[in-house]
């Protein structure tokens, strides 16, 4: 069965750090994997998703994300973070066969100082 | 196209109330999914459907039913409303060839008093 574990409950960088949020997941075969935020009060958005190909993948606001296969890592990234990327952060996986089902971890709640 | 719509927005039960939470797709996706969302607990799959008139469990099935007359609609029905379903309530929609990305409803913000 796959799972996902986010470590961090609650992170919080001052606006202009640098961020990077661990996914870790657990699965057999090749995993196809995604990252969405929340903000408080609304629905999903997704900001990246990894199938295949370059383990580095570019994503919405700035966002990338790196598959790392023996780490069985997806950990998300940002270089300088801003006041509005204060969210809560779901890592989800997936795979093939499994009629589009999505595993999420637990989330990442991001504050941000200014 | 208004991709995937919930309605309603917000709903109050009382515990054995019934109720049921409308999802609709307009973009022709085979696959569509219920997840609730909890404090704490990311996502998790209620029920899913691969297609009309098939459906499945997920994680979290108990006190749900679901019925997939259409392409376009997935309702999830509560029969007998509990304190522990209060919850977010997302319904999804993929296609077969898009590598399990999902498309996300607003949500329902359901209570069961």
């Amino acid at each position: 069965a796959q799972s996902v574990t986010q470590p961090d409950i609650h992170i919080t960088v001052s606006e202009g750090a640098s961020l990077e949020l661990r996914c870790n997941y657990s699965y057999g075969a090749t995993p196809y994997l995604f990252w969405y935020v929340q903000s408080p009060g609304q629905g999903l958005q997704l900001l990246l998703k990894y199938f295949s190909g370059d383990t580095l993948v570019q994503g919405i606001k700035g966002f990338e994300a790196e598959f790392k296969r023996s780490q069985s890592s997806f950990n998300l990234r940002k270089p300088s973070v801003h006041w509005s990327d204060a969210a809560e952060y779901f890592c989800a996986v997936g795979a093939a066969g499994t009629a589009s089902k999505l595993t999420f971890g637990t989330g990442t709640r991001l504050q941000v100082t200014l | 196209n208004a991709g995937v719509t919930q309605t309603p927005k917000f709903q109050v039960l009382k515990t054995g109330q019934s109720m049921t939470l409308q999802c609709a797709q307009d973009m022709n996706h085979e696959y569509m999914s219920w997840y609730r969302q909890d404090p704490g607990m990311g996502l998790r799959l209620i029920h899913y459907s691969v297609g009309a008139g098939i459906t499945d469990q997920g994680e979290v099935p108990n006190g749900y039913n679901v019925s997939r007359s259409t392409t376009e609609d997935f309702p999830l029905r509560l029969l007998s409303a509990a304190p522990s379903q209060t919850s977010v309530y997302f319904c999804a929609s993929s296609s077969p060839d898009s590598y399990n990305e999902q498309f996300f409803g607003p949500g329902t913000r359901l209570t069961v008093l």
